[in-house]
């Protein structure tokens, strides 16, 4: 069974910290997504990364995957109040299908 | 509309009962994802289309989940003899093309079985 856990699973902290989350598994993945969900609605994807060590930058989000395509890190600087939400990570094993991360809530305190 | 609709937003039913779960994906998406989500964690995958075919149903939770899609478009996942287990928010996703182009996501259907 292909598993994806993240880490921290809860995250509260201050308007303006930075923090990073993690996504890891033991296996390769071809390509990795993270997406933010936040109540009632669908997630929603914020980057896709495909090639190891890949970087991305999405104004205050910083992305990584892993060397291995095996892991992967969400770093956001000067947390906002309007980044609060669920933040999930998703690894394509193959072609067609993603397999999810755990999850990791996070809440922003003005 | 132009995002994925799914019907209805919340349905609370007793345990034992059938229920059917509507997904209206993006027009022209010929890829369509049924997962569950509980308490807020992750997705599970439950099921893929590529139109009315699904290659992949090997995250059904039992031969009591069965999900068809017709005429490329609108799929119906049918939950039979609910069970309290199966109490969880079901998201629907379409995409243009399998694979991985970008999932859209539907708001979910929030079930719950007393």
């Amino acid at each position: 069974t292909q598993l994806l856990e993240q880490s921290p699973q809860f995250l509260s902290i201050q308007e303006g910290e930075n923090l990073t989350v993690y996504c890891n598994s033991s296996s390769v993945f071809s390509s990795l997504q993270w997406y933010r969900q936040e109540p009632g609605e669908g997630p929603v994807l914020l980057v896709t990364v495909v090639t190891g060590g890949e970087v991305k930058k999405l104004k205050r989000l910083t992305f990584q995957f892993g060397d291995a395509r095996k892991d992967s890190s969400l770093h956001i600087t000067a947390a906002q109040p309007g980044d609060t939400g669920l933040y999930l990570c998703a690894g394509a094993p193959g072609t067609y299908k993603y397999i999810f991360g755990t999850g990791t809530r996070l809440k922003v305190l003005a | 509309g132009a995002g994925v609709s799914q019907s209805p937003s919340n349905k609370v039913t007793e345990k034992g009962k059938d229920v059917e779960l509507r997904c209206d994906p993006i027009s022209g998406h010929t890829a369509l994802y049924w997962y569950r989500q509980s308490l807020g964690q992750g997705l599970e995958f439950l099921i893929y289309f590529q139109g009315n075919s699904a290659p992949d149903k090997s995250g059904l939770p039992s031969d009591r989940f069965s999900a068809e899609r017709t005429g490329g478009s609108v799929s119906t996942l049918t939950i039979q003899r609910t069970q309290q287990e199966d109490s969880a928010v079901y998201l629907c996703a379409s995409s243009l093309n399998p694979g991985t182009d970008t999932q859209y996501f539907g708001p979910g259907t929030r079930l719950t079985v007393l």
